[in-house]
């Protein structure tokens, strides 16, 4: 299995940019996870689905921050218009059981917002 | 809402030495537990998880946890730490039924730097 798949690996933009990240989780999974990774927060859970529909996007920073999951092979992860603040390294995960399941994480996406 | 306290950010120790990684965590209804690691540059990926039966649970790489409800603690621990397990390791709770179901919240995280 190809497990979770991420794009891109490293973004480098410029402030007031749109940034569009991308994952695919392992076929057959029903929940994806966004997390945020930064030195001073830690990870923290952006939105997350079940079975393609948001379940809890309380974690969103802002309005500038979308998510959506079309279908259950693909989610986007959009940030419109970016800012040096959200230069983090941003993870998707799925897994294949509601609650008790391992989460499979991808290698991330490490954007950087200059 | 549920929560995670990772008590310390940096643990060093001695190759060959024993390390306690400890995890607190704050929930109202019952949960299931979790621990993993991440090496540079690299995703998470499971060590151990504890979902219900017995306390202790055995993890891959001889790490092994154990769930104490009235201390609400799920320790990390391992008997003799090699070079090679220098990481960063994340606590993460998911509740077991409630308005959070299936949400995923993870500690700060421990840096494990393991010496020569």
């Amino acid at each position: 299995d190809a497990g979770v798949i991420q794009s891109p690996r490293h973004e480098v933009t410029e402030m007031g940019q749109e940034v569009t990240l991308r994952c695919k989780p392992i076929s057959g999974h029903n929940s994806l996870f966004w997390y945020r990774q930064t030195m001073m927060r830690g990870l923290e859970l952006l939105i997350y689905f079940n079975n393609n529909v948001p379940i809890d996007d309380s974690g969103m920073p802002e309005d500038r921050f979308s998510a959506k999951m079309p279908n259950a092979s693909f989610s986007t992860l959009k940030i419109q218009p970016s800012e040096p603040r959200d230069s983090a390294v941003y993870f998707c995960a799925s897994r294949d059981s509601p609650n008790t399941g391992e989460l499979f994480f991808g290698e991330g996406s490490r954007l950087t917002v200059l | 809402a549920q929560s995670v306290t990772q008590l310390d950010s940096q643990v060093p120790v001695f190759e060959e030495a024993p390390v306690e990684l400890r995890c607190n965590y704050s929930s109202s209804v019952s949960v299931y537990l979790f621990w993993y690691v991440q090496y540079p540059n690299q995703g998470l990926q499971l060590l151990l998880k504890y979902l219900s039966g017995s306390t202790l649970v055995k993890g891959i790489n001889g790490f092994e946890a154990e769930f104490n409800k009235s201390q609400t603690s799920f320790h990390l621990r391992k008997p003799s730490v090699h070079i090679s397990d220098t990481a960063e390791y994340f606590c993460a709770v998911s509740e077991s039924g409630g308005t959070s179901y299936g949400k995923l919240t993870f500690g700060q995280g421990t840096i494990l730097t393991v010496h020569p």
